[in-house]
């Protein structure tokens, strides 16, 4: 069946550091790639997506590129902020299992100022 | 404003008492399901409906039920919880075709005793 694997964490960085969290899956076919977002005491946000190979989701300096042949999502930010601390879910949507999201198991970020 | 809102927020039972998590949404989406969040397990999905009277098990259906009667509402029905039901249960709610962005709730925490 489809997986998602992400690092655990949880990563600890200062202000204005490089960021990567790493994301791989296992589909059969092409699914579509999130990232979601979860701030603490709130609901999971779309933070990015991607739906087919080479594609590449950004938003609010974030970005990850659907990789094919390393069938990976990393998210990448070059200068993280304290308030980008939250816990990162990388998921997936294969179509033809009803729109269901398979999500990872979820990275926490804490920005340290 | 597009939200999916879930009630209640938060709530302790004992162990046996039947409990309904009501879910309700507003932008006339057909898809709409339930995730429970573990740590370390990332979200799974309980449930899941592609319209009015339609619904499926996901990866965790046992000891859960649901109903979609109407469009906008999708309760969570537990008849009869016990204390592995201890969780952080999330709705959502998204349009039909693959690759679309889910919606959450803000999500309800449930504690069995």
């Amino acid at each position: 069946g489809n997986s998602v694997t992400q690092m655990e964490g949880p990563v600890t960085l200062s202000e204005e550091a490089f960021l990567t969290i790493n994301c791989t899956y296992t589909a059969t076919g092409y699914p579509s790639l999130f990232w979601y977002v979860q701030y603490p005491g709130e609901g999971l946000q779309l933070l990015l997506k991607a739906t087919k190979a080479d594609d590449k989701g950004s938003n609010k300096g974030f970005e990850a590129t659907y990789r094919k042949e390393t069938t990976s999502f990393h998210l990448e930010k070059g200068s993280v902020q304290v308030s980008d601390s939250a816990v990162y879910f990388c998921a997936l949507i294969y179509n033809n299992a009803g729109n269901m999201l398979t999500f990872g198991g979820g990275t926490r970020l804490m920005v340290k100022p | 404003e597009a939200q999916v809102t879930q009630n209640p927020r938060y709530l302790i039972t004992v162990t046996g008492k039947k409990l309904t998590v009501t879910c309700s949404q507003n932008m006339n989406h057909e898809y709409m399901s339930w995730y429970r969040q573990d740590p370390g397990l990332g979200l799974r999905q309980i449930y899941y409906s592609m319209n009015v009277e339609v619904t499926d098990k996901g990866d965790v259906p046992e000891g859960y039920k649901v109903s979609r009667k109407e469009k906008r509402n999708f309760p969570l029905i537990l008849e009869s919880p016990s204390p592995n039901q201890t969780s952080l249960y999330f709705c959502a709610s998204s349009l039909t075709q693959g690759g679309t962005e889910a919606f959450f709730g803000q999500g309800t925490r449930l504690t069995v005793v």
